[in-house]
């Protein structure tokens, strides 16, 4: 099966520091999302991203599918950010199905 | 729009008890259904998919079960529930090569 891999695996971060996430797949990918599993669990969509760059508030997504990676970029980081990033990927052929990476931890402090 | 509601939220339930958990969704028709487990630590591995009514594929050789007796219906089931079934469980919807969303969760622990 395809491989995802994040990293780094943990980051702690002021309040105001900015940061990046980092996804790198090993196989072609019809999709790729980044989530944000919040305390209670729910995952929040961020971006829908196979390929090119989003926006999203503070927050932005580069997909560069030709050399298979995504980088997540935290601007300006706040305490509601904490949480786990997911980034999760469709193999062409694959039915829709997701194949997740390990999630970065991220703890932002005051 | 799009929402998926999925209970119960929490369950204790002892080993070798059933198990049924249920997942609807609203907003759509003849979606792809998912279920997945988040067991502790991180990792979300894919467990059930369904591409259309009675119509269910298995990832993984395991305990559990998986129907789909309406469109816009998902159930995960057990017979009898091993320690190791303790989880997060997460219902999706999704299409191929479109967004996927995901349901509330219900977290089971089983004793």
């Amino acid at each position: 099966g395809i491989q995802v891999e994040q990293s780094p695996p943990d980051l702690i971060l002021q309040e105001g520091a900015n940061s990046t996430l980092r996804c790198n797949f090993s196989d072609s990918v019809n999709n790729l999302q980044w989530f944000h599993q919040n305390p209670w669990g729910q995952l929040i969509n961020l971006f829908y991203i196979p390929s090119g760059t989003k926006q999203n508030g503070r927050l932005s997504a580069t997909t560069v599918a030709t050399e298979r990676y995504s980088l997540l970029y935290i601007s300006s980081s706040q305490t509601t950010d904490s949480g786990v990033y997911f980034c999760a990927v469709e193999r062409v052929d694959s039915w829709g199905k997701l194949q997740f990476g390990a999630g970065t931890q991220v703890v932002v402090t005051p | 729009s799009q929402t998926i509601h999925q209970w119960p939220a929490t369950l204790v339930q002892p080993v070798g008890s059933p198990l049924s958990l249920e997942c609807t969704v609203e907003g759509t028709s003849n979606p792809n259904l998912y279920w997945y487990r988040q067991a502790a630590g991180r990792g979300l591995q894919l467990l059930f998919y369904s591409v259309g009514i009675g119509q269910i594929s298995s990832e993984v050789p395991q305990n559990l079960s998986a129907s789909r007796p309406q469109d816009r219906q998902f159930i995960l089931s057990s017979k009898k529930l091993l320690l190791s079934d303790s989880g997060f469980y997460l219902c999706a919807m999704g299409r191929v090569a479109y967004e996927q969303y995901f349901g509330p969760g219900t977290r089971l622990t089983v004793t």
